[in-house]
């Protein structure tokens, strides 16, 4: 069975700490990417990557980055939270064809 | 802007029937159009992709149209269950990329 796995399904953090989140595939997928999903706005991509050590901004990347150094495992970095970083993130990888996309659990983080 | 809709309003249905959700957008012409099913608390989770010389796709109990004239996508399912009370997600790729872009979903909720 394959699979997506996330590193916590709850976080709760403090204002300006350093958040890791990580993400796991066992499927060998070339693409992997992190959204935020919060109410009404659905999901907004943060940053995906589409081979290792390569990376491209999404729609959102203000105050995250990412690393890739294995093709198996993607992080998502929060420099210094922020109350607004508050959020449920998920992580997701696909093939490069034809795309359907295998999410995680789900992380969700409350920054205090 | 590249725009997706669905309704935001829950669908609440009796079981037994045939529950139909509507994606439409704007500014687009994808090559193919997915949807996901939702949980509450949990990841998405892939069900069906269309292709856009694709009409129509059926899966078990799960029909999809896609008619890229209207720029809309139908997705219904049959003979509902309330297993299948859950927030449902269209998603359209972006074409030369394997990213997608994704509506903030339409709950269903079927009942007894």
């Amino acid at each position: 069975d394959v699979k997506v796995t996330q590193s916590s399904r709850y976080l709760v953090k403090r204002t300006g700490e350093k958040v890791f989140l990580e993400c796991v595939q066992d499927m060998d997928h070339e693409n992997m990417f992190w959204y935020r999903q919060d109410p009404g706005l659905g999901l907004r991509l943060i940053y995906f990557s589409y081979d290792v050590k390569m990376k491209e901004k999404g729609d959102i990347p203000e105050g995250y980055s990412v690393s890739r150094e294995k093709k198996e495992r993607f992080s998502l970095i929060l420099e210094s939270a922020s109350t607004n970083q508050t959020s449920m993130y998920l992580c997701a990888s696909s093939s490069a064809t034809p795309h359907e996309q295998f999410f995680g659990p789900g992380t969700r983080l409350t920054v205090l | 802007s590249q725009k997706i809709e669905q309704n935001s309003e829950a669908l609440n249905i009796q079981e037994g029937k045939t529950a139909t959700l509507t994606c439409n957008y704007t500014n687009y012409s994808p090559a193919y159009l997915q949807w996901y099913r939702q949980d509450p608390g949990r990841g998405p989770v892939f069900l069906l992709l269309i292709r856009e010389n694709e009409k129509e796709k059926r899966k078990e109990r799960l029909k999809v149209t896609f008619d890229t004239t209207l720029k809309q996508s139908l997705f219904h399912i049959t003979a509902s269950q309330p297993a299948d009370s859950a927030t449902y997600l269209c998603a359209l790729d972006i074409r030369d990329t394997d990213k997608l872009i994704f509506g903030t979903g339409t709950r269903l909720q079927v009942f007894p």
